[in-house]
């Protein structure tokens, strides 16, 4: 049974582009949520998918968006980067208020 | 005010020893709580749930304490392995919103 999986690893984009991170969630899991998690902070709360609608969303701007699938995954973007959001990113999926369950992260570097 | 707030340490302990920290939630309407294990540049790992009547997993005990709005962590029997930085996680009943405390790190030394 698969974990939450993430992709890509790792990932060096310059200021002013565009990503896009990927994540599946385990399976039987039906809501997705996205953290950033910048080094020796805890994960803050970006948004958060369920039935493919933004349920919730943290204290980000709105060159952060998202979207999730008819099959659960999720897709975080990030448009006009800077400098500052260069963090871990961290998926987690799970079912209304079971634990999350986390994927290995997408780590990445803007310069 | 912060939802979660967490004592960041470093707590530097030798093995063998006990080591206890807590976490402070703002919102009584908190209703489920976590303990995440993370350890240097890896995705957090729960660690433990927290039920209401306190729980022990192994060498690790988790209390709730509502009336003072705080959960804590007691780890017994340090081991080296157990050198990582502690999430606390509080998910508020209404709409489901989970916090994360910035993490209490600890470190066991031989």
């Amino acid at each position: 049974d698969a974990g939450v999986t993430q992709s890509p690893t790792h990932l060096i984009k310059t200021r002013g582009q565009q990503v896009t991170l990927r994540c599946s969630p385990k399976s039987g899991h039906d809501t997705v949520s996205w953290y950033q998690q910048a080094l020796g902070q805890g994960p803050q709360f970006i948004f958060q998918y369920y039935e493919e609608e933004e349920r919730q969303r943290g204290n980000f701007p709105d060159r952060f968006s998202g979207h999730q699938f008819p099959n659960y995954s999720s897709e975080l973007n990030v448009n006009a980067l800077l400098l500052g959001d260069s963090a871990l990113y961290l998926c987690a999926s799970s079912r209304q208020d079971s634990p999350l369950h986390f994927g290995n992260g997408t780590r990445l570097t803007v310069t | 005010r912060k939802e979660v707030e967490q004592d960041p340490g470093p707590f530097n302990v030798p093995e063998g020893a006990t080591v206890a920290f807590n976490c402070t939630y703002s919102n009584s309407a908190s209703q489920s709580f976590f303990w995440y294990r993370q350890d240097c540049r890896k995705e957090p790992k729960l660690l433990m749930s927290v039920y209401s009547s306190g729980n022990e997993d192994g060498r690790f005990t988790a209390q709730l304490n509502r009336a003072s709005q705080y959960i804590s962590l007691l780890i017994r029997d340090s081991k080296l392995s157990d050198s990582a930085t502690y999430l606390c996680v509080v998910i508020r009943s209404n709409d489901y919103k989970l916090s994360f405390g910035a993490g209490t790190t600890v470190t066991v030394r031989a």
